[in-house]
């Protein structure tokens, strides 16, 4: 099976501030990798498929990047509604979540 | 816009099952992957399996394999997903999710996109004696 890593796990920041998070494959898995964010008490919401394309209604700040094994989610301009625990999720066979990065308040 | 709505809070006994629903609306049903992904108190996130209902045939995690059914009924635009043997492990919020449609492998077998968008409200099912 496939394992995902994410580093950092947590990180501090500012409103403002560029976040760049990073998610690891055991094996490659070329582009099938997305990214979620999850606010406490909700259900994930979908910010990037298909390691670099952007859902409908994101917002352009979220940008995705990567291939292979290693793929980053980027933030450019952190804002208070960012908060939240973002998870990477591979789609090249059984889906498999990283653990996530949980992103709060400086 | 497709909308997933799960069935309310469960409280079951262990070795007991649980059966939740997950009713879309708004949207094509048939042709796109449901799949569901559980979440224990203060963990991360974990694909139990899916189906394409269009199809009839789920695809299961290794993990729950033989302890888990999920099933679909195309009339009532509604997915299922049942856990057995229920042990206190699996206390979790349970989501349902929709896949971003479907391809045929080399094989000609129908593989979904599994990435999920929208999301359930999520379900938790609580196992305590």
């Amino acid at each position: 099976d496939i394992q995902m890593t994410q580093s950092p796990s947590s990180l501090s920041a500012s409103v403002g501030d560029r976040v760049t998070i990073t998610c690891r494959a055991s094996q490659s898995i070329s582009s099938y990798l997305n990214w979620y964010q999850q606010k406490p008490g909700k259900a994930p919401k979908l910010l990037i498929y298909a390691a670099s394309s952007l859902q409908s209604g994101v917002p352009s700040r979220f940008s995705g990047s990567g291939s292979g094994t290693d793929f980053t989610l980027t933030i450019s301009s952190l804002q208070p509604e960012d908060f939240a625990t973002y998870y990477c999720q591979q789609s090249y066979s059984t889906p498999c979540f990283g653990p996530g990065t949980k992103v709060d308040i400086k | 816009q497709v909308q997933l709505v799960q069935s309310g809070a469960e409280v079951k006994k262990p070795g007991s099952s649980v059966k939740v629903s997950c009713k879309a609306s708004g949207g094509t049903f048939s042709s796109y992957a449901i799949s569901w992904v559980r979440q224990a108190p203060g963990q991360g996130l974990e694909w139990m399996g899916g189906i394409i209902p269009i199809f009839g045939t789920a695809n299961y995690a290794q993990k729950f394999q033989g302890r888990v059914t999920i099933t679909a009924d195309e009339s009532t635009s509604t997915a299922y997903m049942e856990l057995s043997s229920l042990r206190s492990e699996d206390t979790a919020v349970y989501y349902c999710a929709r896949g971003a449609g479907h391809y045929y492998d080399s094989s000609g077998y129908p593989r979904p996109y599994n990435w999920f968008d929208p999301w359930g409200q999520g379900t938790l099912v609580t196992v305590s004696s």
